[in-house]
C-alpha cells in the first residue's frame, strides 16, 4: 500500500515565524503536491512537485515556498505564518506515467494553526 | 467558469439505499480524468473511483459507480447499498490533459457532505 506521512497532525505556530511541513511517501512516486483544504472552498493546491528540484506553483502560491531534495520527501515552507494561514495543510502524491498522473494518495493531513 | 461544481452541499441517506451524489465539469480538452475521493471525519482522503475520458463503460468499484455523461459534462458517483461508515465528505476532481496544461494536477470540486441515517 501507498502511504504517505506528514510530520504532525497538529501544529501551532505564532504569528512570524518561519513554519516547515513535511510530507515523505515510501511508492517512488514522481508528482508530488501540497494542498490547502478550507471549509466550503475544498482543496486547493498551493505548489506540485514532478521531479527532484522541480516545482510548479498551483492556484494560492503566495505566502509559501516549497522544497524537494529527495524524490520521496516534499516540504511546504511558510516564510513568515500569518493567521489566514491557519488551515488543514495536505500531502499527496501520484505515479506519473505515460504523460498523465494517476491517483492521488493522500497524507494524514497537518492542522495548523497561527496566533 | 468553475471547473468542477458539486451543488449539494448536504446530503442524507437511509441505511441501505442507494445514493446519488452529483458533480459536472467543464473542460475543453478532449482528454481527462475523473475521480470521487471520500474524506472521513478523521481527515484522510481516500481514492475511490476513477473515470477517463475515453472509457467506453462506467467505471465501478465494489459499491462504488460512476454514472459517467459525456455528453452532459456530469460524473455522478453511485453509492449502493449505503452503510452507517459511508458517512463523510466526498469530492470530485478533474484531471485536464496536455492540451489545457494539465496532466499532473487535480482540480477538485467544494464537496457534498453526506450523512447515512438509521
Amino acid at each position: 500500500d501507498v502511504k504517505v506521512t506528514q510530520s504532525s497532525r497538529y501544529l501551532v505556530k505564532r504569528t512570524g515565524e518561519k513554519v516547515f511541513l513535511e510530507c515523505v511517501q515510501d511508492m517512488d512516486h514522481e508528482n508530488m503536491f501540497w494542498y490547502r483544504q478550507d471549509p466550503g472552498l475544498g482543496l486547493r493546491l498551493i505548489y506540485f512537485s514532478y521531479d527532484v528540484k522541480m516545482k510548479e506553483k498551483g492556484d494560492i502560491p503566495e505566502g509559501y515556498s516549497v522544497s524537494r531534495e529527495k524524490k520521496e520527501r516534499f516540504s511546504l515552507i511558510l516564510e513568515s505564518a500569518s493567521t489566514n494561514q491557519t488551515s488543514m495543510y495536505l500531502c499527496a502524491s501520484s505515479l506519473f506515467a505515460g504523460g498523465v498522473s494517476y491517483e492521488q494518495y493522500f497524507g494524514p493531513g497537518t492542522r495548523l494553526t497561527v496566533t | 467558469a468553475q471547473k468542477i461544481t458539486q451543488t449539494q452541499p448536504g446530503m442524507f441517506v437511509q441505511e441501505k439505499e442507494a445514493v446519488t451524489l452529483d458533480c459536472t465539469y467543464d473542460t475543453s480538452d478532449p482528454s481527462y480524468g475523473l475521480f470521487w475521493y471520500k474524506q472521513p471525519s478523521s481527515g484522510e482522503m481516500i481514492f475511490l473511483i476513477y473515470q477517463g475520458s475515453y472509457d467506453q463503460q462506467n467505471a465501478t468499484e465494489g459499491r462504488y459507480s460512476l454514472n459517467f455523461q459525456k455528453a452532459r459534462k456530469s460524473a455522478n458517483l453511485v453509492i449502493s447499498a449505503s452503510q452507517l461508515g459511508d458517512s463523510a465528505m466526498y469530492f470530485c476532481a478533474m484531471r485536464e490533459g496536455r492540451l489545457t496544461g494539465g496532466g499532473n494536477k487535480l482540480t477538485f470540486g467544494t464537496g457534498t457532505q453526506l450523512k447515512v441515517e438509521l
